[in-house]
C-alpha cells in the first residue's frame, strides 16, 4: 500500500538560510499535517491543511510556512534558520478526518 | 495540552502479552481514544483507536473502560520489534481539526 512520501530524508543547511519540506500524502487523502520533534523530545503539532486550505496551526514559528498545492502535496517552508529548528520534521495524512498516516520524516540539521 | 496519563516506561518478556495503560479522566463523549507508537526515530504508527468498544485488529486488542476514563492497549505476544514508544491520545475524529498531541507516552521494552 502507498504511503507517506516525504523529501528529502535528510537536510544539512546553514544558520539565516532557507529549506523547503515537501510531504507527499498517501493517494486521495484530504488531509495533511506537519509535526516537529526535536532531540528527545515527543512530536509537536505545527500546522494542517485540509482540501489545501488551513485547518489548523499548532506552535509554528512565524518564520515557518507551509502550503498544500492542488495535487495534494504540500510543503513545508522554513526561513532564517536557527540552530534550534535542528529536529524531525514529519508528515502525516487523513481521509475525512480518520487516523492519521506518518512518513519516515525529513532529518534536518543546521549547522 | 495534556489529556492523558501513562507509565514512562515498562518492559516485557518476549512472546508474553504486554499490556500498556492509559488514564484519560477528563475524555468527552465524542473523542476517541487513538494509540500510535514510534520506533527509534521513525514516524508514528498508527496502531488502533475506539470510541466506547473494545477494538482488535491484526496488530493489538484495546480494551476500554466502561466509563471510559481508562484504556489498555495488549500487544498479545510481544516481540523484540514491538520495543518502541507508546502514545494514547484522546482526539476527535472525522473533523478538519483532528490534530494529535502526543504526550510523554510509554517506552516499552521488550527483552528476550
Amino acid at each position: 500500500a502507498a504511503g507517506v512520501i516525504q523529501s528529502p530524508r535528510h537536510l544539512i543547511k546553514e544558520k539565516r538560510e532557507t529549506a523547503t519540506l515537501k510531504c507527499y500524502p498517501i493517494p486521495r487523502h484530504d488531509t495533511v499535517y506537519w509535526y516537529q520533534q526535536g532531540p528527545g523530545q515527543d512530536p509537536q503539532f505545527l500546522i494542517s491543511f485540509y482540501e489545501k486550505m488551513q485547518s489548523d496551526k499548532g506552535s509554528i514559528p512565524d518564520r515557518f510556512s507551509a502550503q498544500q498545492f492542488s495535487d495534494y502535496h504540500s510543503e513545508l517552508n522554513m526561513s532564517s534558520l536557527e540552530l534550534g529548528d535542528s529536529a524531525l520534521y514529519f508528515c502525516a495524512s487523513s481521509l475525512e478526518g480518520a487516523e492519521a498516516f506518518f512518513g519516515q520524516g525529513t532529518r534536518l540539521t543546521v549547522v | 495540552d495534556a489529556k492523558t496519563t501513562q507509565p514512562t516506561s515498562m518492559d516485557c518478556a518476549e512472546g508474553r502479552a504486554a499490556n500498556l495503560p492509559c488514564n484519560h479522566s477528563t475524555i468527552s463523549g465524542n473523542e476517541y481514544v487513538y494509540w500510535y507508537r514510534q520506533i527509534h526515530s521513525q514516524g508514528p504508527q498508527y496502531i488502533i483507536h475506539g470510541l466506547k468498544n473494545n477494538e482488535t485488529n491484526e496488530m493489538a486488542s484495546l480494551i476500554i473502560t466502561e466509563d471510559r476514563k481508562s484504556s489498555t492497549l495488549i500487544l498479545p505476544h510481544a516481540t523484540l520489534r514491538d520495543t518502541a514508544v507508546y502514545y494514547c491520545i484522546v482526539t476527535y475524529r472525522g473533523s478538519t481539526l483532528g490534530r494529535l498531541y502526543f504526550g510523554r507516552g510509554t517506552q516499552l521494552t521488550v527483552w528476550p
